[in-house]
């Protein structure tokens, strides 16, 4: 299995532009994780879906952040418009939850967000 | 909801010495307790994990506590080598079933390990 797969690794835009992070699972497991990683807020969960759906999005920023599952090897973090203030690493993460038990979240390798 | 502190958030040691880090967590419901590696530039990677109804866990030279009752669980490296520099998060989570599917993770601050020749 190829792991976690991001895209786009780096991305640069301005403030005001739409941009879109993508994210495809581990074949099999059912519940993925977006989180935004700074210097200054560590590690910080976004949102997080079980079963393609969404199960707390209470991390979410604020309106300009959406974030979207539409099937279970496929995952969209959007921000629109974005701001300087949303510099930062992006990770999707993914797991396979059954019941009670837990297992390992296995991380992709981040997108790299710059917005000047 | 959960809260997780960790301390220190910076450590420095000899090679062959022992690292210590600390993490104490708020929601007593939290059962799974879970060290997360990265390397700089890279991905946060598990290294060893512990549930609440285990009191120790041992990876040859990593080993994880759990003090339920009061509320903090710590991350041992011995025989630390320069490959153990990397910043390391520890975790925390509900139990699944309580939290309506999937194990929401909430992460400490991070410690940057630096191991000194």
């Amino acid at each position: 299995d190829a792991g976690v797969i991001q895209s786009p690794r780096h991305e640069v835009t301005e403030m005001g532009q739409e941009v879109t992070l993508r994210c495809k699972p581990i074949s099999g497991h059912n519940s993925l994780f977006w989180y935004r990683q700074t210097m200054m807020r560590g590690l910080e969960l976004l949102i997080y879906f079980n079963n393609n759906v969404p199960i707390d999005d209470s991390g979410m920023p604020e309106d300009r952040f959406s974030a979207k599952m539409p099937n279970a090897s496929f995952s969209t973090l959007k921000i629109q418009p974005s701001e300087p203030r949303d510099s930062a690493v992006y990770f999707c993460a993914s797991s396979f939850t059954s019941g009670s038990s837990y297992n390992e979240q296995f991380f992709g390798p981040g997108t790299r967000l710059t917005v000047l | 909801g959960e809260n997780v502190e960790q301390h220190p958030s910076t450590l420095s040691v000899q090679e062959g010495d022992s690292a210590v880090i600390k993490c104490t967590y708020s929601d007593s419901a939290s059962n799974y307790f879970p060290w997360y590696k990265q390397e700089l530039g890279k991905r946060p990677q598990l290294i060893i994990d512990i549930r609440s109804n285990v009191g120790e866990k041992k990876d040859q030279r990593i080993a994880v506590t759990l003090n339920k009752t009061a509320k903090h669980f710590s991350l041992h490296i011995t025989e630390t080598q320069p490959e153990d520099s990397a910043v390391y998060f520890c975790a925390a989570s509900i139990r699944p079933s309580l939290m309506g599917g999937g194990n929401k993770l909430t992460f400490g601050t991070g410690t940057q390990l630096k191991v000194e020749l």
